[in-house]
């Protein structure tokens, strides 16, 4: 059973580009989170999906990012018109249920790097 | 979610001594807590998690204590080995909630 899987793991954007991440559950899981991680900070909350749904967006910026997960096919990361503060690794993580259910854990991909230039 | 801290950027301990992770959290309504250890340039890795309904959890040289009075958890990793030495970090989450508040996180180096 492949673990989570994101790539590319390191992308490198021009301002004004468009950068697309994108992330493979573990087999059976249909909870989706993303998070951003800034050079010696810890994770912070992005946004939550579920099948064809957007649950909670609250840590996304409300300019430029986007994320979706079809029924077919990974979840992907969309950020428009990248700038230099955009540049931090991106981290997915899934789940077979949601996380405040019992015996459920969150599983992490490996992170795709976004430099910007 | 509210914001779940670390109380030492860093940790240097000698190989075969004992660990202590501190970890602070200020949400009332958390009862799920994990430690995640991140080695550099790789993704958080799931070690020990805990329910609020317990106050001591044990898995392969970790523990993990949960004392609800003061908010405050804390990863012991017994007899540490190279192959510790990573960033630590604590996160948590409510039982009405399903978003995981991570702290910023102790970096360990373990001494030969």
């Amino acid at each position: 059973n492949a673990g989570v899987m994101q790539n590319p793991r390191h992308l490198v954007r021009r301002r004004g580009q468009e950068a697309r991440l994108r992330c493979s559950p573990m087999k059976g899981h249909s909870h989706v989170y993303w998070y951003r991680q800034l050079p010696e900070e810890g994770l912070k909350f992005m946004v939550y999906l579920q099948k064809e749904n957007i649950i909670d967006e609250s840590g996304m910026p409300k300019e430029r990012f986007s994320a979706e997960f079809p029924k077919e096919g990974p979840s992907i990361l969309r950020i428009q018109q990248v700038v230099r503060g955009d540049s931090a690794a991106y981290f997915c993580a899934s789940s077979p249920q949601p996380l405040q259910n019992m015996n459920t854990e969150a599983f992490f991909g490996q992170g795709t790097r976004l430099t910007v230039v | 979610g509210e914001s779940v801290g670390l109380h030492l950027p860093t940790l240097s301990v000698q190989e075969g001594d004992n660990s202590i992770i501190n970890c602070a959290y200020s949400n009332s309504a958390s009862d799920y807590f994990i430690w995640y250890k991140q080695e550099s340039g790789k993704g958080p890795q799931f070690i020990i998690d805990i329910r609020s309904n317990m106050d001591k959890r044990q898995g392969q040289r970790v523990t993990v204590l949960l004392n609800k009075t003061v908010k405050h958890l804390s990863l012991q990793i017994a007899a540490t080995q190279p192959g510790d030495s990573a960033v630590y970090f604590c996160a948590e989450t409510g039982s009405n909630d399903y978003k995981l508040s991570f702290g910023a996180g102790t970096t360990v180096t373990v001494r030969a």
